[in-house]
């Protein structure tokens, strides 16, 4: 089975200044992996995905990602962070289900905090 | 502009009530899906549909059950709610195919059960 550990339940930046969140993942084979961000009172979205083309991979509004398989990591980071980022972020694993139909395992969460 | 409606954003039934959530989309998608989200666990898949009248399990279907009766709707049903139900409940759809991963989500619908 495919999984996602998410390290941080909060992260708390200041405005400006880098942005980590850290995802670890579990898998037989190579996954896709993906990020999706969700503001506070709005809907999820997809901030940015892995595929199993580059390795390092841009998303919305700055973010970006790199898998590593020999850490079987895909931590998020954008070099400066914003009031606007403040929001809570999932990492993601396309599994499949049965019959070879797709489904998402969402990590736990982490609630990222920017200060001004 | 995509769209996935739920019918209400708040809800409070009693326990052993049954209860409907209501998920519209009008993206022509084939594939929709109801997950609950509760602080510190995450989304966990509930069902999934990849076709009208299929439904698949996900991780926690016990207490649930679901229906598709038409490729835009999907139905999330709590045949007797329990107050451990009480939670936010969020509905999804997304193409068939390789873009399945990108899932467009409803605002969601916060279930009070007392």
């Amino acid at each position: 089975a495919q999984s996602v550990t998410q390290l941080d339940s909060h992260v708390s930046v200041s405005e400006g200044t880098p942005v980590l969140l850290r995802c670890n993942y579990s898998s037989s084979y190579s996954p896709s992996l993906f990020w999706y961000v969700q503001h506070p009172n709005k809907g999820l979205q997809l901030l940015l995905k892995y595929t199993s083309a580059a390795t390092l991979v841009k998303g919305i509004n700055g973010f970006e990602a790199e898998f590593k398989k020999s850490e079987t990591s895909f931590h998020l980071t954008k070099p400066s962070a914003h009031m606007s980022d403040a929001a809570e972020y999932f990492c993601v694993v396309s599994a499949a289900r049965t019959a070879g139909r797709r489904a998402l395992t969402f990590g736990s969460g982490t609630r990222l905090q920017v200060q001004p | 502009d995509v769209k996935v409606t739920q019918s209400s954003r708040y809800l409070v039934k009693r326990t052993g009530e049954k209860v409907f959530l209501e998920c519209v989309q009008d993206m022509d998608h084939e594939n929709m899906f109801w997950y609950r989200q509760d602080p510190g666990l995450g989304l966990r898949l509930i069902y999934f549909s990849y076709d009208v009248k299929m439904k698949e399990k996900g991780d926690i279907p016990e207490g649930y059950s679901v229906s598709r009766e038409k490729k835009e709707r999907f139905s999330l049903i709590l045949e007797s709610a329990s107050t451990n139900q009480t939670s936010m409940y969020l509905c999804a759809s997304s193409l068939m195919g390789p873009d399945s991963y990108e899932q467009y989500f409803g605002p969601g619908t916060r279930l009070t059960v007392t």
